[in-house]
């Protein structure tokens, strides 16, 4: 079955430095891979996916991350953060059954900006 | 284009009591799916309507169920509230059901049961 770990629940950062927040997946087939952001009382929005092709995704706001396989991983990083950045990060892997794909996500991690 | 909309945004119910969630989609986004936020359990998968046909479920007991009109609308029911229902219930839609597609969410629906 399909899993996802985030490896820090909570990352603290000074603002402008460079962030990498850290997801593992397990998968015996092929997948596809998200990154959503939710800012407080908000739902979730889609920073960057990985379906196929180049391994390194960018996505919105600065943020890419890097699908690597072997190590069945895909951080997600930023060379510089604000303090808008502040937020939750999930980390998801898609599921197909039977034609109809869901979602798994990771526990999210808690990204803080200090200034 | 106006995004997924949700109604409510709070509820407050008691415990025994039924629940209905509505979602309104990305105008023409034929699926829609639903997943319960909690801080204990994070995101779990409730299911996923296509077309009027429910296409995959989570597991969750049959309290737990939904709908889907034929304007792609989408209801979720909640019957004989328990406390640990108490989330945040996302409603997400998509174009298709393709596997890699992107959902775009709406704001939740904060439910409390006392």
């Amino acid at each position: 079955a399909q899993s996802v770990t985030q490896l820090d629940s909570q990352v603290p950062v000074f603002e402008e430095a460079p962030v990498e927040l850290r997801c593992n997946y397990s998968s015996s087939v092929s997948v596809y891979l998200f990154w959503y952001v939710q800012y407080p009382n908000q739902g979730l929005q889609l920073l960057l996916k990985y379906l196929s092709g180049s391994t390194l995704v960018k996505g919105i706001n600065g943020f890419e991350a890097e699908f690597n396989k072997s190590q069945t991983s895909f951080h997600l990083r930023k060379p510089s953060v604000h303090i808008s950045d502040t937020a939750e990060y999930f980390c998801a892997v898609s599921v197909v059954i039977q034609g109809a794909q869901k979602l798994v996500f990771g526990q999210g991690t808690r990204l803080t900006i200090n200034p | 284009k106006a995004g997924v909309t949700q109604t409510p945004r709070y509820l407050i119910k008691t415990r025994g009591q039924q629940v209905t969630l509505s979602c309104s989609p990305i105008s023409g986004h034929r699926s829609v799916s639903w997943y319960q936020q909690t801080p204990g359990q994070g995101l779990q998968f409730l299911f996923e309507y296509f077309s009027e046909t429910q296409r995959n479920k989570g597991n969750f007991p049959g309290r737990f169920s939904g709908r889907q009109f034929s304007n792609s609308r989408s209801e979720m029911n909640v019957s004989t509230l328990e406390l640990g229902d108490s989330a945040l219930y996302l409603c997400a839609s998509s174009l298709d059901i393709a596997g890699g597609r992107e959902q775009f969410f709406g704001p939740g629906t904060r439910l409390t049961v006392l």
